[in-house]
């Protein structure tokens, strides 16, 4: 089971705007930022959202995040195709004294 | 550009250890303040962090593999390595290898992972 929560699976349809909502606590989220990774099938994850809201060199912007309180989302706008993929809420937990992970949610472009 | 590759053998058996190196290049594994880091990924499964540590030899683990987990740094070499013992079935995954600062969940690069079967 993983420490933060996230929604298994979400599905838009080209253009539409999706969101991925991420769930943790005060000793993780609460504290310290989130960031999100984008897994491609097949591939390593990849740095998609660092620092809670900021997008690597590279990344599109129709890809944005934010955190509030305990919770963070991940927005998708524009969605394209090439967006299907596994995408993981990340953020450090100060009583584990590591990463933690949220269980991933599968984007699907139907 | 910094790139982590990983090594190691596929099939480890129930009960024996499994041993994995990271090699990195385009930066000194010593140069700076980053951590290097273990990440698991079984088949189907979402993402695991094992252990990170850094060149001086501070090292944090995940509680529950850390009876099980050992860690090093070879500067010389440029690598570092996780050896997991005693595996079972449970131990089977993608394993990665990555780079971030302690506190920070920014984990980037990745290596491009390897995978450990446990099978007799």
């Amino acid at each position: 089971q993983s420490v933060l929560t996230q929604p298994p699976s979400v599905s838009g349809t080209p253009g539409q705007r999706v969101t991925i909502s991420c769930s943790g606590s005060t000793s993780n989220i609460g504290r310290k930022p989130v960031d999100w990774y984008q897994q491609l099938p097949g591939t390593a994850p990849k740095l998609l959202i660092y620092g809670n809201d900021r997008r690597p060199s590279g990344v599109p912007d129709r890809f944005s995040a934010s955190k509030s309180d305990t919770s963070a989302s991940l927005a998708i706008s524009g969605l394209q195709s090439e967006d299907e993929a596994d995408y993981y809420c990340a953020t450090w937990d100060d009583n584990l004294n590591g990463p933690v992970f949220g269980g991933g949610t599968k984007l699907t472009v139907v | 550009q910094l790139q982590l590759q990983e090594s190691g053998p596929g099939l480890v058996k129930p009960s024996e250890t499994l041993s994995l190196t990271c090699t990195v290049s385009g930066d000194s594994i010593s140069s700076s303040d980053y951590y290097w880091g273990w990440i698991r990924q079984p088949p189907g499964k979402g993402l695991e962090w094992i252990a990170s540590m850094f060149y001086r030899g501070s090292t944090y683990y995940n509680a529950s593999l850390k009876s099980r987990v050992t860690v090093f740094v070879d500067t010389t070499r440029n690598q570092f390595s996780l050896d997991l013992s005693s595996v079972t079935a449970t131990d089977a995954a993608v394993y990665y290898c990555t780079r971030h600062r302690l506190g920070s969940s920014r984990l980037d690069p990745w290596g491009q992972g390897t995978l450990v079967t446990v099978s007799s």
